[in-house]
């Protein structure tokens, strides 16, 4: 039932840039992207959203698909603070939470 | 300032009892979320308050399950009769507006719900 698929787990190197896929190929045209992380024994917390137009804040950007079926979640320098599982939702009704994926970094 | 806080932090109980999850949310913020997150898994939603009336509560598993939130600010989640699988880190979140479309949700870091 999950609306966006991600990996499992990847992986990346301490300071090098990290690129997190998530598919949505059923999203509505009205649905934003949101991305959360959820680091070990805390709460999910907000990392950036979009809905068409490519996205920059001070943790990440978001690139965004023309078609909007797909979105890259881009960490510029990944950090061990980075170490989280990463969730991808559409913001509509139904909030729905996949299992995200767990980004490992290695000092 | 002050984010989303839960109570207790840990709650360990036994099966059939009754038991009572506090929410306190971002002060100002109209929307409240609960979800309930398993071990491995992503949080699993359970129920959404406008204010203080719950606008969708079709994720609650049950009828055991019951959530309020009488003054529009704190809320509690009302489990009776626990059973081992409710076991569990129950999440709260909180948002300014609760348009479910745009509005970013603050969690706070769960209430763990150990059923013996």
């Amino acid at each position: 039932d999950a609306k966006t698929t991600q990996p499992n787990s990847m992986e990346s190197n301490e300071e090098e840039p990290v690129h997190l896929p998530c598919n949505h190929s059923t999203i509505s045209g009205t649905d934003y992207i949101h991305w959360y992380r959820q680091l070990p024994s805390q709460g999910p917390e907000y990392v950036i959203h979009g809905l068409t137009s490519n996205v920059n804040n001070r943790m990440a950007s978001l690139a965004i698909a023309e078609d909007r079926k797909s979105s890259t979640l881009i960490l510029h320098r990944a950090t061990l603070r980075d170490a989280a599982v990463y969730y991808c939702i559409l913001g509509d009704d139904k909030i729905i939470f996949g299992k995200g994926t767990r980004l490992h970094i290695l000092p | 300032g002050a984010g989303v806080s839960q109570t207790p932090s840990n709650k360990v109980t036994e099966k059939g009892k009754y038991v009572e999850l506090r929410c306190d949310p971002i002060s100002g913020h109209t929307a409240l979320y609960w979800y309930r997150q398993s071990l491995g898994q992503g949080p699993e939603f359970l129920i959404y308050f406008q204010g203080t009336g719950a606008a969708d509560d079709s994720g609650l598993p049950n009828d055991r399950f019951f959530a309020v939130r009488p003054e529009g600010s704190v809320s509690t989640l009302k489990i009776q009769r626990t059973e081992r699988g409710d076991s569990a880190v129950y999440l709260c979140a909180s948002s300014l507006t609760g348009d479910r479309d745009r509005d970013t949700q603050y969690f706070g870091p769960g209430t763990r719900l150990t059923v013996l």
